[in-house]
This record gives C-alpha cells, structure tokens and sequence, in this order.
C-alpha cells in the first residue's frame, strides 16, 4: 500500500526566514509526486509535479525536489502570504489513479 | 470561469436524512472524483469515474452513490446519514494519459450532520 509521511506537521517561521518541508514516501513504482497548497476552506490548489529522482521546479519562493524516498519544498524568504497548508501526495504506476495524500503541514509565516 | 465547482458550499442535516452534493468541471477533463477529508485534514479517495465509467471505488459504505450523468458532472448522493459522515467532500477532476495526470479540486463542500 503507497504511504506518505510529511513532516514537519507545522511550522512556524519569522518572515524572510528560509527553510524545508519533508514528505516521505514508499510506493510501487512512482507515478508522480504532487505538491499542492491549501489555504483554510478552499480546495487543494496545484504546485508540482515531479516525475523522477533529480528533478527540481520552482515557483516564485518555492522548489521542489525529489529523490527516490524523499520530495522537500524548499521556501525561499517565506512573506505571509505563503502562510497554508502544503500537502504531498503520490501516485502509483500499478493500480488505479488515486492520489494517497499525506496529512500535510501546516506552514505560518509570522510578519 | 471557474474550474471545478460544488454545490452546496455548506449542508446542515440531521442524522437519517440523504442529501445530495453536485460537482461540475469546465476544463476538458475526462475523470472525475471525490474525495473525503476529515477533521485531521487527511484526504482520501472515495470514487472515481472515466467517461461515465466508475474507475475506483474505495472501501466505503454503500449509503454512499456517486452518479456521473456525463463527462462533467460527478455527484454524491449519500443515504441514511450518519454523524461519521462529517466531514469536508471535495471534487477534482483530470485528464486520463499515460501522464502523471494532475487533479484539480473544488472548492469542497462541509457536510455537517446533528
């Protein structure tokens, strides 16, 4: 069964103060690994997709990486806005097409 | 122009009742689904349909019916509601390739149930 495990589960950091979210993951041949952004009581909001160990995105303050056990969201100079939940989820190459979500972190960037 | 929408944003109910929830996509996509997220913020699938064609069906209770009359409409009907059954129901929808096929969801609907 694919698992996902992020850490840390929330995070606080000062404006403009750097760091790194962790997801772990174990699946049966990766499909994709997806970041997505929540804000409080709106929907999943699409950031990433990486496909293989190597691969790098950036958007604005933020970059994804993925190795073969481990994605990191990298925040750059995090401002408030970037204050949300950032959830990580996989999907297999065997099976059907569900996304197995981890319980996300929740990231608040104080002025 | 929006992309994946739900109504009704929130559902008040008592327990017995069976209530539905609609979901409707503008992007193309030809898969749709629902996932439920619980108080601890953890998503999980719940079904998934393809060209009207149910694609998964996770283990959930039968009280629980998706319909997809079309391409881009996915409803949730739920029987006989129970207090568990509270919860945030959000819809996402994709394109079926050999991709990695990226989901994007509604907006969710908040189904309280007294």
């Amino acid at each position: 069964e694919d698992q996902v495990t992020q850490s840390p589960e929330a995070l606080r950091l000062q404006e403009g103060e750097s760091s790194s979210l962790n997801c772990s993951y174990t699946v049966s041949g990766l499909r994709g690994l997806f970041w997505y952004r929540q804000d409080p009581g709106k929907g999943p909001e699409f950031l990433f997709t990486l496909y293989s160990a190597g691969e790098e995105k950036e958007k604005e303050r933020l970059k994804a990486t993925l190795t073969k056990k481990e994605s990191f969201l990298h925040i750059t100079a995090p401002k408030p806005e970037d204050s949300a939940t950032y959830l990580c989820a996989v999907r297999s190459n065997f099976g059907n097409e569900k996304l197995t979500f981890g319980t996300g972190t929740r990231l608040t960037i104080i002025p | 122009d929006t992309a994946v929408s739900q109504t009704p944003k929130y559902l008040v109910t008592q327990m017995g009742n069976d209530k539905s929830i609609k979901c409707e996509q503008n992007l193309g996509h030809d898969t749709m689904y629902w996932y439920k997220q619980d108080s601890k913020k953890f998503l999980k699938i719940m079904f998934s349909y393809n060209n009207k064609e149910l694609i998964i069906n996770e283990t959930v209770p039968n009280r629980f019916s998706p319909k997809s009359p079309d391409k881009a409409h996915l409803n949730l009907h739920i029987n006989s509601l129970e207090l568990g059954d509270s919860a945030v129901y959000f819809c996402a929808s994709s394109h079926l390739s050999g991709g990695a096929n990226t989901q994007y969801f509604g907006p969710g609907t908040r189904l309280t149930v007294l």
